[in-house]
C-alpha cells in the first residue's frame, strides 16, 4: 500500500505564531485529505486537495501531486487549533501518523 | 452539511458478547467505511461497503463483520468481543470513494 508520512510528529507554538506540516506519499494518488482531530476524537475534514491550493480562513493547503506531498498552513495559531493533523491519500484512506500541534496562550 | 452519526460515544461490553455498532448518514452517499484507531497504530481500515449488500475488507477485517441492508446505514459487529478489539472505532461515508466525512466515534472498551 502506500505509504504516507507526516513531519514534524509534534509541534509547540506560542498563540500567533505560522506553522507548516507536512505529508509526504510514496506514490500518486487521487485522493487526499486533510483533517484535525478533535479532543473528543472526531476528525473534521479540512480540504480535500488532491492537487492545487486552497484556502479556508487561517488555513490553506498545497499539494503538488507529481513531487507526491502535500502541505498544510496554519496562520495565526489560536490554542483551539490544538490536536492532531492527519494527512490521509487515496480510495480506502491512508493515514499518516498525524502531527500533535499544541498552540500555547 | 454531510451528517454521520454513530450509535454510542462510549460502550463498554464483556468478554465474549456480540456486539454491534452502528453508522447512519444522510448523504445518499454509497460509499461506507469502517476504521479503527489505536495509539502507536494510527487508523486502519476494517470493511467498507461501496453498495447496498455489497461489502469488502480492508486491511484488518479478522474478528469482524459488517451489515449494510439500506443506503444509510452501515453496522459493524463483533461475533464475539475480545479485549484486543478495546479501541476507537470510527464510521465514514463518501459520495465517490474519494472525499471522506466521519462520524463522532465509539470509544468501545472489552473487559
Amino acid at each position: 500500500g502506500i505509504q504516507v508520512e507526516q513531519s514534524p510528529p509534534d509541534l509547540i507554538l506560542q498563540e500567533g505564531a505560522n506553522s507548516t506540516l507536512r505529508c509526504n506519499f510514496s506514490d500518486s494518488v487521487n485522493n487526499l485529505q486533510w483533517f484535525h482531530q478533535n479532543p473528543w476524537g472526531q476528525l473534521i475534514n479540512l480540504f480535500y486537495i488532491p492537487s492545487g491550493t486552497k484556502q479556508n480562513g487561517r488555513l490553506s493547503a498545497t499539494t503538488v501531486a507529481t513531487e507526491r506531498y502535500s502541505l498544510l498552513y496554519i496562520s495565526s495559531s489560536q490554542t483551539t487549533d490544538s490536536g492532531v493533523y492527519f494527512c490521509a491519500v487515496d480510495y480506502k484512506l491512508s493515514f499518516g501518523a498525524g502531527t500533535t500541534v499544541t498552540v500555547r496562550a | 452539511d454531510v451528517k454521520v452519526t454513530q450509535s454510542s460515544r462510549y460502550l463498554v461490553k464483556r468478554t465474549g458478547e456480540k456486539v454491534f455498532l452502528e453508522c447512519v448518514q444522510d448523504m445518499d452517499h454509497e460509499n461506507m467505511f469502517w476504521y479503527r484507531q489505536d495509539p502507536g497504530l494510527g487508523l486502519r481500515l476494517i470493511y467498507f461497503s461501496y453498495d447496498v449488500k455489497m461489502k469488502e475488507k480492508g486491511d484488518i477485517p479478522e474478528g469482524y463483520s459488517v451489515s449494510r441492508e439500506k443506503k444509510e446505514r452501515f453496522s459493524l459487529i463483533l461475533e464475539s468481543a475480545s479485549t484486543n478489539q478495546t479501541s476507537m472505532y470510527l464510521c465514514a461515508s463518501s459520495p465517490d470513494g474519494y472525499e471522506q466525512y466521519f462520524g463522532p466515534g465509539t470509544r468501545l472498551t472489552v473487559t
